[in-house]
């Protein structure tokens, strides 16, 4: 059982590349989430999902978009990386939402130059 | 604004000792939950605790929550090493307030000295 994982580890990009994060979960969860960590701010979060082919905005979309195309998979696409996008980004599924346990993956740190 | 808010922002105490952090909260909740970061690692759940429930265990971790005065604590007793790490709270406010968002402070460091 890998729980969530992500990949890349870690990535830079110029301003104005484009890159896709990938997230997978094995445990059969409905819900997945994308957040950004950045230092003296709590985790935010930029896109969910409550199923398969499902996506909603949360806090700080803009800038991202997201698929959902399996039900284990979720990807987070930024189309023109900004500087002001550099962040540690994490990748999370529960079974029932909000009101349950999210498992996090191990992140992905983003250096945009 | 951030909803929850923990306190202090760093804690350093002596392997054995109890560590108290404390997170404040501005609306009402449907839950709130603990969870701890090692450096470089994401996030793990601790403990979740309802609006309904005033006090929770979980081996060497004990949570409270006031409701009233819209805060919560965790308790770590006897500190190891290995629970050096920052500790978030997240609160639930419910679907009138974004959804399936679960808002996080911004959280406490907790250095454990051997």
């Amino acid at each position: 059982n890998a729980g969530v994982t992500q990949t890349p580890k870690f990535r830079v990009l110029k301003t104005g590349q484009s890159m896709t994060l990938l997230c997978a979960q094995d445990m059969n969860h409905e819900y997945m989430y994308w957040y950004r960590q950045d230092p003296g701010m709590g985790l935010r979060l930029i896109h969910y999902s409550v199923g398969e082919g499902t996506t909603a905005k949360g806090e700080v979309p803009d800038g991202y978009n997201v698929s959902r195309l399996k039900k284990q998979n979720f990807l987070l696409g930024l189309e023109s990386a900004a500087p002001s996008q550099t962040s540690v980004y994490f990748c999370a599924s529960s079974l029932r939402g909000r009101t349950d346990t999210q498992y996090f993956g191990p992140g992905t740190r983003l250096t945009v130059l | 604004s951030q909803q929850g808010e923990e306190d202090p922002q760093a804690l350093s105490i002596q392997e054995g000792e109890n560590a108290t952090m404390n997170c404040s909260y501005k609306t009402s909740i449907n839950n709130l939950q603990w969870y701890r970061q090692n450096s470089g690692r994401g996030l793990v759940h601790l403990i979740l605790i309802r609006s309904n429930e005033r006090e929770k265990h979980s081996g060497r971790l004990r949570v409270t929550l006031d409701t009233s005065k819209k805060s919560s604590s965790l308790l770590i007793t006897a500190s190891r090493a290995a629970d050096t790490a920052s500790y978030f709270c997240a609160t639930d406010a419910g679907p009138n307030f974004g959804n399936e968002k679960l808002t996080f402070g911004t959280g406490t460091r907790l250095t454990i000295i051997p």
